[in-house]
């Protein structure tokens, strides 16, 4: 089974930069995913890690730890639409495709 | 490509009733997935098919629930009988490879 933690919510102002954190346990990690979903939509794909490091695309960047169970989403210069939920998941080893979500971050932005 | 296609979006039923929800995957797509969201217990994990193989239902909440995929092209969730505690959304998705394309989603209300 898997545990998977982040924080609920967070707040952030408009052009700064936000971290959100998540930690998790697994019995046997196979990739750790991102996704945004504002509200009353479906979840978008913004990031996949399999390796440490940090991994950067345009103003989000995610990072990965296996040794630690830890990753971190981060997002530069925050527009107001960036307010929405970030999901943090994590794919285990077992040659599926099963993903496990976390329950969330509801990040706002304010200006 | 529509993406991800998937009907009702909403449905307001009686306990008791018979619920199906429809999900067209993306063409191509070797996998299906169905996941429900609630404030609660965020996006869990139902059910999940492999070119039209139900791989893993450990998900699934209990016998009132079953999913089919008949064909590549569609796949349904079945409640039978509804209860007011499955009101949720629920989310179909499909991926070919780690990323998972989500569907609209279909708000469901059991009163």
């Amino acid at each position: 089974g898997q545990n998977i933690d982040q924080p609920t919510e967070m707040t952030a102002t408009e052009g700064a930069i936000v971290q959100i954190n998540c930690t998790y346990q697994t019995s046997g990690f196979n990739g750790l995913f991102w996704y945004q979903q504002h509200a009353g939509e479906a979840p978008t794909f913004l990031s996949y890690n399999v390796l440490d490091g940090l991994e950067e695309k345009g103003r989000f960047s995610s990072f990965l730890s296996r040794s630690k169970g830890y990753s971190y989403l981060l997002l530069k210069e925050l527009q107001m639409k960036d307010s929405a939920s970030y999901l943090c998941a994590v794919r285990e080893w077992g040659g599926y495709q099963k993903v496990t979500f976390g329950t969330g971050t509801k990040l706002q932005v304010i200006p | 490509d529509a993406g991800v296609i998937q009907s009702p979006r909403h449905e307001v039923t009686e306990m008791g009733q018979e619920v199906t929800l429809r999900c067209k995957p993306i063409s191509g797509h070797d996998y299906l997935f169905w996941y429900r969201q609630t404030m609660m217990r965020g996006l869990e994990l139902l059910i999940y098919f492999n070119n039209n193989v139900p791989i893993d239902d450990s998900g699934m909440p209990e016998d009132r629930f079953s999913a089919k995929m008949p064909n590549a092209s569609f796949s349904t969730l079945k409640i039978q009988p509804s209860e007011p505690r499955d009101s949720a959304v629920y989310f179909c998705a499909s991926n070919q490879g780690y990323e998972q394309f989500f569907g609209p989603g279909t708000r469901l209300t059991v009163l």
